[in-house]
C-alpha cells in the first residue's frame, strides 16, 4: 500500500461545476499537506498549504484535511477551463521546510470544458 | 525575475550514453532538488544539495547516477550510460536558505525530458 493514494482520473467537468480533488494517506505523523498544480509540460506550483487539520481558503479553491480519516480534499468552485491541469497532493511529517521529505501522490488530472 | 530553470528541455540519447540535465535556482535560493517524474509512479525526490554540499541523495540510484551544485554555475544531474529505464521528466526545483519554511514551498522548473533509445 502507498503511502499516498490519490486517483489518477482523469477527470471532466463542465465549466463552473464544483470539483472535489481527494487524497487519503496512511502516515497519521503527516501533519503537513500541500496541493501543487502542474500544467502540461509545466513543473507544479504550490496551490494551497495546510498544517494539521482544518479548512483553508483561497479565492476560488478550499482546501480541507481530516486527520481523523487520514482525507484531505481540494475543492475548486465554479471551475474554469484554465483550472484543467493536474493536480497532486503532497504531505510530510516533518517540518515544513524537510521539503525532501515530502511524500507526493499520482497526481489527478483535471479537464474543465467550456 | 527569472524562475528556475533548466536545459535542456528535451534530451535524446542512445543506450549507453550520457545525460547531463542543468538547472539554474532562482536568485537568492542556495536549495536545490532534483525529482524524477514518470506517470505511473509520480515525483519521486532524487537528490537534495546545497552550494558545494550533497546534503541528502537517498533517492538516487547507487549507480550511474551523480549530482553537483558548485560555488559557481548551474546545479547538474549527469547520468552515464543511460538505459531504456531512465526516460522520464527530471525536475529541478529549488528553495529559499530557510528551507522555504513555514510552506515548505518548492519552486520547481519546467522540467528536462530525457528520451533514451
Amino acid at each position: 500500500q502507498k503511502e499516498v493514494e490519490q486517483d489518477p482520473g482523469p477527470l471532466s467537468v463542465p465549466e463552473g461545476a464544483i470539483v472535489s480533488l481527494n487524497c487519503t494517506y496512511s502516515n497519521s505523523a503527516f501533519q503537513y499537506f500541500m496541493w501543487y498544480r502542474q500544467y502540461s509540460r509545466k513543473g507544479p506550483e504550490l496551490l494551497m498549504y495546510t498544517y494539521s487539520s482544518g479548512n483553508k481558503e483561497d479565492g476560488r479553491f478550499t482546501a480541507q484535511v481530516d486527520k481523523s480519516s487520514k482525507y484531505i480534499s481540494l475543492f475548486i468552485r465554479d471551475s474554469q477551463p484554465s483550472d484543467s491541469a493536474t493536480y497532486l497532493c503532497a504531505m510530510t511529517g516533518d517540518n515544513a521546510g524537510n521539503n525532501r521529505k515530502l511524500i507526493w501522490g499520482l497526481g489527478t488530472s483535471l479537464a474543465v470544458n467550456p | 525575475n527569472a524562475g528556475v530553470m533548466q536545459n535542456p528541455r528535451h534530451l535524446v540519447r542512445r543506450r549507453g550514453q550520457e545525460a547531463r540535465l542543468r538547472c539554474s535556482p532562482m536568485k537568492g535560493h542556495s536549495h536545490v532538488y532534483w525529482y524524477r517524474q514518470l506517470p505511473e509512479e509520480g515525483l519521486k525526490f532524487m537528490v537534495y544539495l546545497q552550494k558545494e554540499n550533497i546534503i541528502d541523495e537517498s533517492g538516487m540510484p547507487k549507480e550511474r547516477f551523480s549530482a553537483e551544485f558548485p560555488k559557481e554555475g548551474p546545479s547538474i544531474l549527469r547520468i552515464q550510460q543511460v538505459v531504456r529505464g531512465d526516460s522520464a521528466a527530471y525536475f529541478c526545483a529549488s528553495s529559499p536558505p530557510s528551507g522555504g519554511a513555514p510552506t515548505g514551498e518548492l519552486f520547481f522548473g519546467e522540467g528536462s525530458r530525457l528520451t533514451v533509445l
